[in-house]
């Protein structure tokens, strides 16, 4: 069925250190992966996205890193920010539509 | 994405009562979305529509659900006969499919509250 799983659901780390957000799909005909930032009572902001041409894609402190054969991809935060705090959401693309997962809630200490 | 808008943000509805969401899409957007959003959950796929023609509805509930999409106006996402359950925050998204991917731009939400 279709289905992405995400994980951790909560991600604690020190301000300046690493993030790292992992997540599964199941439909291998899947294409296109976004990642979304939703801050609370806020609505969903892409972030960054990848497709499935490309390995790895870069935008500042935020990467993202995809593995088609394990179905399998990655969100990266470097020099984390106490402003990066929020739930971040990853996505698949499944024929029209994007099938979310169930989102990790990071949490930067300053 | 700022340009994606929704009206209401708050909707207060009893029990029996219709409520009416409404999206307007970013400017030269013709594909919107619609998504549901329980308190602490993920985003779950309701709707895809494009002007005048519902493309996907497999994440509908089958009764008491409809959305439109017409040539002039923005996209309506329609409850009749509203259940506590149905309380949620509705998200709609637009999307530039023409340029050829999937990148979809969230509005504020309407923050349905059945009572």
């Amino acid at each position: 069925g279709e289905n992405v799983e995400q994980h951790p659901s909560t991600l604690s780390v020190q301000e300046g250190d690493s993030a790292v957000i992992k997540c599964t799909y199941s439909d291998s005909a899947s294409n296109y992966f976004p990642w979304y930032k939703q801050e609370l009572g806020k609505r969903p902001q892409l972030i960054i996205d990848i497709r499935s041409n490309v390995g790895e894609k870069k935008d500042q402190r935020i990467a993202v890193t995809l593995n088609k054969t394990a179905k399998h991809f990655s969100l990266h935060i470097t020099e984390t920010q106490p402003e990066d705090s929020a739930v971040y959401f990853c996505a698949a693309s499944i024929g029209d539509k994007l099938i979310f997962g169930t989102g990790t809630r990071l949490q930067v200490f300053p | 994405n700022a340009g994606v808008m929704q009206n209401p943000r708050h909707l207060v509805r009893r029990r029996g009562q219709e409520a009416r969401l409404r999206c307007s899409p970013v400017k030269g957007h013709s594909h919107v979305y619609w998504y549901r959003q329980l308190p602490e959950e993920g985003l779950k796929f309701m709707v895809y529509l494009q002007k005048e023609n519902i493309i996907d509805e497999s994440g509908m509930p089958k009764e008491r659900f409809s959305a439109e999409f017409p040539k002039e106006g923005p996209s309506i996402l329609r409850i009749q006969q509203v259940v506590r359950g149905d309380s949620a925050a509705y998200f709609c998204a637009s999307s530039p499919r023409d340029s050829g991917g999937y990148e979809q731009y969230f509005g504020p939400g309407t923050r349905l509250t059945v009572t």
